[in-house]
């Protein structure tokens, strides 16, 4: 089990180019999340989605972003025309369900870092 | 909405000995969940320890436990026997009952740094 795999580890932006992270769940989970923890902060959460469904956005900004997990491949977190505050670590994370019968445990991925220069 | 505070921006103890890191969040939920992560150097995020909201009896696991006061709305996370591989930003993270909109989403306070000294 490969756990949840985020990439690129590392990626460099100049202003007003555009950011792609790509994140694959564990296997057999259905739900992701997207995660961003500027440079000495937590985690503040971005986004939910299930397979070719968005089903909260609330935390993600309502310009230059936007997040897809299409039903083949990988969930996509894309940032348009970045700026230096975008500089940060986002991480992935992903669930086997939303966990009625308990709290399903999140297991993240070991980020991207967004340095855009 | 939910709020997590850890008032802790930095801590410090010796090998071998005992610390604790201070969690309160604030709720109106009365069916949640509670967690401690950590995330090392190498910012891989980590599960240290999970509590259900309706046990009364406080999570443990190995030399990790938690000091769980519902009314209080504090979680504190005591860490025994202090190793260098404890070295790491700990988050504190509450978890609503999972639903349709919700699902397993985290709110996570803004960490506190354990340095272990040798």
């Amino acid at each position: 089990n490969a756990g949840v795999m985020q990439n690129p580890r590392h990626l460099v932006r100049r202003r007003g180019q555009e950011a792609r992270l790509r994140c694959s769940p564990m296997k057999g989970h259905s739900h992701v999340y997207w995660y961003r923890q500027l440079p000495e902060e937590g985690l503040k959460f971005m986004v939910y989605l299930q397979k070719e469904n968005i089903i909260d956005e609330s935390g993600m900004p309502k310009e230059r972003f936007s997040a897809e997990f299409p039903k083949e491949g990988p969930s996509i977190l894309r940032i348009q025309q970045v700026v230096r505050g975008d500089s940060a670590a986002y991480f992935c994370a992903s669930s086997l369900d939303r966990g009625l019968l308990g709290a399903n445990v999140l297991t993240f991925g070991a980020g991207s870092r967004l340095t855009v220069l | 909405a939910q709020t997590v505070t850890q008032s802790q921006p930095e801590m410090s103890v010796q090998e071998a000995e005992t610390v604790t890191l201070s969690c309160t969040y604030d709720t109106s939920e009365n069916n949640y969940y509670l967690f401690w992560y950590k995330q090392p150097p190498s910012r891989q995020m980590i599960l240290v320890i999970r509590q259900e909201a309706y046990k009364q009896q406080n999570a443990t696991e190995n030399r990790f436990s938690v000091n769980f006061q519902k009314a209080a709305k504090s979680f504190s996370l005591k860490i025994s026997d202090s190793q260098l591989g404890d070295t790491a930003m700990y988050f504190c993270a509450f978890m609503r009952a999972p639903g349709e909109t919700s699902g397993s989403r985290l709110t996570f306070g803004e960490g506190t740094q354990l340095t272990v000294n040798p």
